[in-house]
């Protein structure tokens, strides 16, 4: 398996430009997530999915989209990009069943400047 | 409010040594916690976790030690190796949707 996958690995965006950071897992979990990670911070969930076609808010959603159309990839659009989404994004996913142990799977991350 | 945070910002131990790091968390209602490694550059990664109704979880080296009366996670590394050097992050699990709460960090770093 190849676990979680992101691309790019890493962006230079211009303030106003719009990108799409792509995100799939090949692991068949159910439950997809997007965090960022600021410089010397923890990490701040932006969205998570339970599923295909169930997308919700995390805690620093605003700026960001995102959608889940299958169960292995869970893109996440920015639009309009700010300095304040000088970032590194990380995907991760987990499966969840009655007795889950909650374990989330990270990517390697993409690194993203704007300017 | 809900916080998950971590006592100290970098520890730095000798090689060989044992490492303990700490975290509090202030909700109590929390039943499952986590802690990831982070490598320079890399995603975070599964260190082991721990139910609420359990005190104390041990793996491969390392221990996960639960006091739910002050709120308080500690993971202990024995025998510290260069390997070790990296990012600890404890998180703890918020309601029934399995999003975790990630506290800022702690940075281990190991002296040869």
């Amino acid at each position: 398996n190849a676990g979680v996958t992101q691309t790019p690995k890493f962006r230079i965006l211009k303030i106003g430009q719009s990108m799409t950071l792509q995100c799939a897992q090949d692991m068949n979990h159910n439950y997809m997530y997007w965090y960022r990670q600021d410089p010397g911070m923890g990490l701040k969930l932006i969205y998570y999915s339970v599923g295909a076609g169930i997308t919700d808010k995390g805690e620093v959603p605003n700026g960001y989209n995102v959608s889940r159309s299958t169960t292995e990839d869970f893109p996440l659009r920015l639009e309009l990009a700010a300095p304040s989404q000088t970032s590194v994004y990380f995907c991760a996913s987990s499966y969840h069943s009655g007795r889950a142990n909650y374990e989330q799977y990270f990517g390697p991350g993409t690194r993203l400047t704007v300017t | 409010g809900e916080s998950v945070g971590l006592h100290l910002p970098t520890l730095s131990v000798q090689e060989g040594d044992n490492s303990i790091i700490n975290c509090a968390y202030s909700n109590s209602a929390s039943d499952y916690f986590i802690w990831y490694k982070q490598e320079s550059g890399k995603g975070p990664q599964f260190i082991i976790d721990i139910r609420s109704n359990m005190d104390k979880r041990q793996g491969q080296r390392v221990t996960v030690l639960l006091n739910k009366t002050v709120k308080h996670l500690s993971l202990q590394i024995a025998a510290t190796q260069p390997g070790d050097s990296a990012v600890y992050f404890c998180a703890e699990k918020k309601g029934n949707t399995g999003k975790l709460i990630f506290g800022q960090g702690t940075t281990l770093q190991v002296k040869p």
